[in-house]
């Protein structure tokens, strides 16, 4: 069964760090591996879909990295500003439990103005 | 046009009393999707429909009813919920039938909150 692990749970950060967000997962066998974006009491907008053949993807300020023999993803954020502030969720897209997209918990991040 | 739109945003309602979920998209997407999700939790999926039938249901409680009218909308049905029902339910919907392509994205409406008392 895929399980999904984010770490560190929650973060606090100055403007203008830059940080990396984590996740992992336990069945490598995925198709791909996508960060969302979810403000409180909102839906989740993606941010970045990583394919299983890719090792990473960009958008602005935003870099994922996909290691999947490991079991490892990174979203690294340059140069956070206090608008960033938002849980980040990790889902991977498998072929055990039927396709399904697997979510983790999150990292709720806070940037301090 | 990107958008997955969702209402009502939020719902209170009685133990007794018969209510609906209504979700809607103009993507030509034929996946389509719920989700419920608690405070501080992932979303857990509780039913897909591909080409507008019922291709996954997890084991969801018969007082949660979906329902695809057509390729645009999705419906959830509610009768006889309980506290515990209590959530952020989101709808999502995908380009390509949910178990044959790696590459497709979810598009995920704002959700309603719903409060069962």
């Amino acid at each position: 069964k895929q399980e999904v692990t984010q770490i560190p749970a929650a973060l606090s950060v100055p403007e203008g760090e830059n940080l990396v967000l984590n996740c992992s997962f336990t069945d490598s066998a995925i198709y791909n591996l996508q960060w969302f974006r979810q403000d409180p009491g909102k839906g989740l907008t993606s941010l970045l879909l990583i394919q299983s053949s890719q090792r990473e993807q960009t958008s602005g300020r935003l870099n994922a990295s996909l290691d999947k023999s490991s079991g490892r993803s990174t979203l690294y954020i340059a140069a956070s500003q206090p608008g960033d502030s938002a849980t980040y969720l990790c889902a991977v897209k498998g072929s055990t439990g039927g396709f399904k997209t697997i979510f983790g918990a999150g990292t709720r991040l806070f940037v301090k103005a | 046009d990107t958008e997955v739109t969702q209402t009502p945003k939020h719902l209170v309602m009685g133990m007794t009393n018969k209510k609906s979920l209504k979700c809607e998209q103009h993507m030509g997407h034929r996946a389509m999707y719920w989700y419920k999700q608690k405070a501080k939790k992932p979303p857990e999926l509780m039913f897909v429909y591909s080409y507008e039938k019922l291709s996954i249901n997890e084991s969801v409680p018969s007082r949660f009813s979906p329902e695809c009218p057509n390729s645009s909308l999705l419906n959830l049905h509610l009768h006889a919920l309980q506290p515990e029902d209590s959530a952020l339910y989101l709808c999502a919907s995908s380009h390509l039938p949910y178990d044959r392509d790696s590459e497709e994205t979810q598009y995920f409406g704002p959700g309603t909150r719903l409060l069962v008392l």
